[in-house]
């Protein structure tokens, strides 16, 4: 069992709906958890943190999480095509400080 | 700087050459942290400072990879005789607790020939 799983997708989503993204992990220790967004050739950039349990809103970003269910989602409303990208979900580990990448979620906007 | 810088953003290297990767942290961040991303998305961590101090270096192949962060200057990624598997993007980030988001560099593409 990979430490933090997401679906690969792709996912596509018509342009001013909702895109859900979905992230579990095994950790119960983990502590900090992120969502980064990765152009296609282009770094990692961090658009989410989330620490404790419930609802963390950005602008037209929601991250959520659950510890109990070990489960962190992030929220896209009124998508963008500009919102294509991969999204990457990243834990890090109480005691170990290790950031933990899953494999991402391609996300397409279709216009 | 605002910004983590990465130098250079392109490498080519012959099999069994060496590589060497810079990296300048954010002005201010205590971590600096190396990643390797193979394929598209799946990314390996290498190595992690506290200033000058190695934090972590768990994910170190450590027969032919070596890294330091010596005061005042830029960080660095060694490989010596690069083997093929090691052709990937190299990430450097920075943060300025362990427990927060990293900040990342453009990274550096290196390719093994």
């Amino acid at each position: 069992q990979k430490e933090v799983e997401q679906n690969s997708g792709p996912l596509s989503v018509p342009e001013g709906a909702i895109a859900s993204l979905n992230c579990t992990y095994s950790d119960r220790g983990s502590q900090s958890f992120f969502w980064y967004r990765q152009y296609s050739g282009k770094s990692p950039e961090l658009i989410m943190s989330i620490y404790s349990n419930g609802d963390k809103e950005d602008g037209r970003f929601t991250a959520q999480l659950n510890k109990a269910s070990q489960y962190v989602s992030l929220l896209i409303r009124d998508s963008q095509p500009s919102d294509s990208a991969t999204y990457l979900c990243a834990v890090i580990h109480l005691g170990n400080e290790k950031l933990t990448f899953g494999t991402g979620t391609r996300l397409t906007i279709i216009p | 700087g605002e910004e983590v810088a990465q130098t250079p953003k392109h490498l080519v290297r012959g099999e069994g050459q060496k590589a060497k990767l810079y990296c300048a942290p954010i002005k201010g961040h205590s971590y600096v942290f190396w990643y390797q991303q193979v394929l598209k998305n799946e990314f390996k961590f290498l190595i992690s400072f506290q200033n000058e101090n190695v934090f972590d270096e768990t994910g170190m192949p450590k027969e032919r990879f070596s890294a330091k962060c010596l005061p005042n200057s830029p960080c660095s990624l060694e490989i010596q005789a690069t083997k093929l598997e090691d052709s990937a993007v190299y990430f450097c980030a920075s943060s300025r607790t362990s427990d927060r988001g990293r900040d990342f560099g453009p990274g550096t593409r290196l390719l093994v020939l």
